[in-house]
């Protein structure tokens, strides 16, 4: 079964800070993740996925199968970082169609302080 | 690109109704869609996996009568919640794929209240 652990609910930084949300998972196959966000009063958004090795608004994430984590960094936090953060994994696909299942973790909700 | 859109945003019916909820993607064609619930401070959760012109596939625990769900086209789902008791007021929220994807773009939500 997969499962996606986010052990932290809320993680409060100051701003200039470096922030890092801790996400680990559990599958038997070759995981594919992804950090989700999602701001205030906003749908959740794509923020960056382990296989364009990317960084967005200064966010990097990087999958270490060794320790099964996909931990989401960032050297300085901004007040405009503060949000709710999900990991999620991309699972085997569901139904004829063909479309992938992600699993969620809990979220972890960052509060970036003045 | 990669819009999803929701309707309605937010719905309050009576116990015992059916309510049904609108999910399309607006710029692109959806092969996937998936359903999801969310209760408050708690994670997404999968109830069913939406393909257009099959049967949806439905996670373990989740009633297919309750949850009637129809794709049918590649810009549209529906999810309709029949009978709908007070339990059953949750947030619920589409995502949809494109070209078999992973990588899912999600709509804004729908909040449901059954009084």
């Amino acid at each position: 079964a997969q499962r996606v652990t986010q052990p932290e609910k809320l993680l409060s930084v100051f701003k200039g800070a470096p922030v890092e949300l801790k996400c680990n998972y559990s599958y038997s196959g070759s995981p594919e993740l992804f950090w989700y966000v999602q701001y205030s009063r906003q749908r959740l958004q794509l923020l960056l996925r382990h296989i364009s090795r990317e960084s967005i608004k200064g966010f990097t994430a990087d999958l270490n199968k060794g320790e099964t984590s996909f931990h989401l960094k960032k050297p300085f936090a901004q007040e405009e970082d503060s949000a709710m953060y999900y990991c999620a994994l991309s699972g085997p696909p569901r139904g004829p169609g063909g479309g992938n299942k992600l699993t969620f973790g809990t979220g972890t909700q960052l509060k970036v302080e003045l | 690109g990669a819009v999803v859109s929701q309707h309605p945003s937010w719905v309050i019916c009576k116990s015992g109704t059916s309510v049904k909820i609108e999910c399309r993607s607006l710029d692109f064609q959806a092969t996937t869609m998936f359903w999801y619930r969310q209760f408050p401070k708690q994670s997404l959760m999968l109830m069913a996996t939406s393909n257009e012109g099959s049967k949806a596939t439905y996670e373990q625990g989740v009633e297919k009568d309750k949850f009637l769900i129809n794709h049918a086209s590649l810009t549209l789902s529906t999810l309709t919640v029949t009978s709908a008791h007070p339990e059953d007021s949750s947030f619920y929220i589409c995502s949809a794929a494109r070209d078999r994807g992973k990588t899912q773009y999600f709509g804004p939500g729908t909040r449901l209240l059954v009084l």
